[in-house]
């Protein structure tokens, strides 16, 4: 199974701040054949279900905004919040698509307010 | 608007059995793979289960294996897993997850609000 490692595992940041979160797998989830890292991010709020917000590592879902970003490729990936809101404090997951059968996720980081 | 709406949570003793439910609705169901993904008190996220499509191709986390079972209605779009031989560890919010692909593995563009299973004497 290909193993994904969140840093850190909980993050202050304050309101207009930059947040990074850090997600690593433990083998390459860039498929060759069409240059595509298969690898999402999700943001859970309290009593909520996990939320998509960006997928193919640096692809932002429809509705999700801009200030959201990802990056990275092969094992290292970032999810960037380029000016905390505080509607973003969550839990973020990663999560690899890239195995069979199944999808592993990150222990998931929690980001507060400073 | 995609509504998915898992049923069939409850307390169950270690070893009995429980059935859970997610019923789809606002995309056509037996065009994409479904999953069950959990998440016990307090923790992260794990995949438990994924049946594409058609149920040619299931899948089943280790920890899962051979005491669940997924299948799916297309009829009925609803999507179900059967869980046998309950542990305490089997504890959690079950969700159900939609799939962006048919079969293969993907990422998850749709959740439910998640049953609660509680294993406990």
């Amino acid at each position: 199974d290909i193993v994904m490692t969140q840093s850190p595992d909980s993050l202050a940041v304050s309101l207009g701040e930059r947040a990074t979160i850090n997600c690593k797998s433990s083998q390459s989830v860039l498929y060759s054949s069409n240059n595509k890292n298969y690898l999402a991010w999700y943001q859970q709020k309290p009593g909520q279900p996990p939320k998509l917000l960006i997928y193919w590592a640096s692809t932002r879902e429809s509705g999700v905004p801009d200030r959201f970003s990802g990056s990275g490729s092969g094992t290292d990936f970032t999810l960037t919040i380029s000016s905390l809101q505080a509607e973003d404090v969550a839990v973020y997951y990663c999560q690899q698509y890239y195995s069979t059968p199944g999808v592993t996720f990150g222990q998931g980081t929690r980001l507060e307010i400073k | 608007e995609v509504q998915l709406v898992e049923s069939g949570g409850g307390l169950v003793q270690p070893g009995r059995s429980l059935r859970l439910s997610c019923a789809a609705s606002g995309f056509t169901f037996d065009d994409y793979a479904m999953h069950w993904v959990r998440q016990a008190p307090g923790k992260g996220l794990e995949w438990v289960s994924g049946i594409s499509w058609n149920s040619g191709s299931i899948g089943y986390a280790d920890s899962v294996k051979g005491r669940f079972t997924i299948s799916r209605d297309n009829a009925k779009n609803s999507l179900y897993l059967q869980m046998n031989s309950l542990r305490t560890e089997d504890t959690a919010l079950y969700y159900c997850a939609k799939s962006t692909s048919y079969s293969s593995p993907s990422y998850f563009d749709y959740w439910g609000q998640g049953a609660l299973v509680t294993v406990s004497s």
